[in-house]
């Protein structure tokens, strides 16, 4: 059974810092894995989604790698901005073609 | 394209009552999915559909119900609501690649 950790759970920084947020999952016989961002109250907001057989994906400040072997991705965030505060769900998708979800970081940029 | 949409947005329910929560996208998507989202959790599977008139069980389906008559709609059916159904629903659909979502209902059960 596919599971899906976050780490942190939670991550407080001030503005302008470069951070990165961690993902790793069990079962590396996946299709794709996606970042999502979630804003209080609200719904989730796809952000950026790696294919099994890349290794990047860029989007403006955001960064995503992707090494399946070791079932690990990571998500980097340049210069944060307090716009960047929210929770950060990463998910992946095996062959049953069902999302299995982390519980996420709750992201904090302080002015 | 409205993507994905959900209603209602918020509702309140009394122990042992029934509601659907409707959900529908425009965007021509074979897979369908229903999840809920408990607080400080990540989201889970109730229900999905790989298509008109195919459905499955998730991770935790119990208590709740579902149909898939046409490509468009995938409404979630709770019978006889429970306070441990209290939660946010998030339906999301996908063909191919990325799934989207759509806005979620929060739902309480008193």
């Amino acid at each position: 059974k596919q599971e899906v950790t976050q780490i942190p759970a939670a991550l407080s920084v001030p503005e302008g810092e470069n951070l990165v947020l961690n993902c790793s999952f069990t079962d590396s016989a996946i299709y794709n894995l996606q970042w999502f961002r979630q804003d209080p109250g609200k719904g989730l907001t796809s952000l950026l989604l790696i294919q099994s057989s890349q290794r990047e994906q860029t989007s403006g400040r955001l960064n995503a790698s992707l090494d399946k072997s070791s079932g690990r991705s990571t998500l980097y965030i340049a210069a944060s901005q307090p716009g960047d505060s929210a929770t950060y769900l990463c998910a992946v998708r095996g062959g049953s073609e069902k999302l299995v979800f982390g519980k996420g970081t709750k992201l904090t940029v302080n002015p | 394209n409205a993507g994905v949409t959900q209603t209602p947005k918020f509702r309140i329910l009394k122990i042992g009552q029934s509601m659907t929560l409707q959900c529908t996208q425009d965007m021509n998507h074979n897979y369908m999915y229903w999840y809920r989202q408990d607080p400080g959790m990540g989201l889970k599977l109730i229900y999905y559909s790989v298509g008109a008139g195919i459905t499955d069980k998730g991770e935790v389906p119990n208590g709740y119900n579902v149909s898939r008559s046409t490509t468009e709609d995938f409404p979630l059916r709770l019978e006889l609501a429970a306070p441990s159904q209290t939660s946010v629903y998030f339906c999301a659909s996908h063909r191919g690649t990325e799934q989207y979502f759509g806005p979620g209902t929060r739902l309480t059960v008193t």
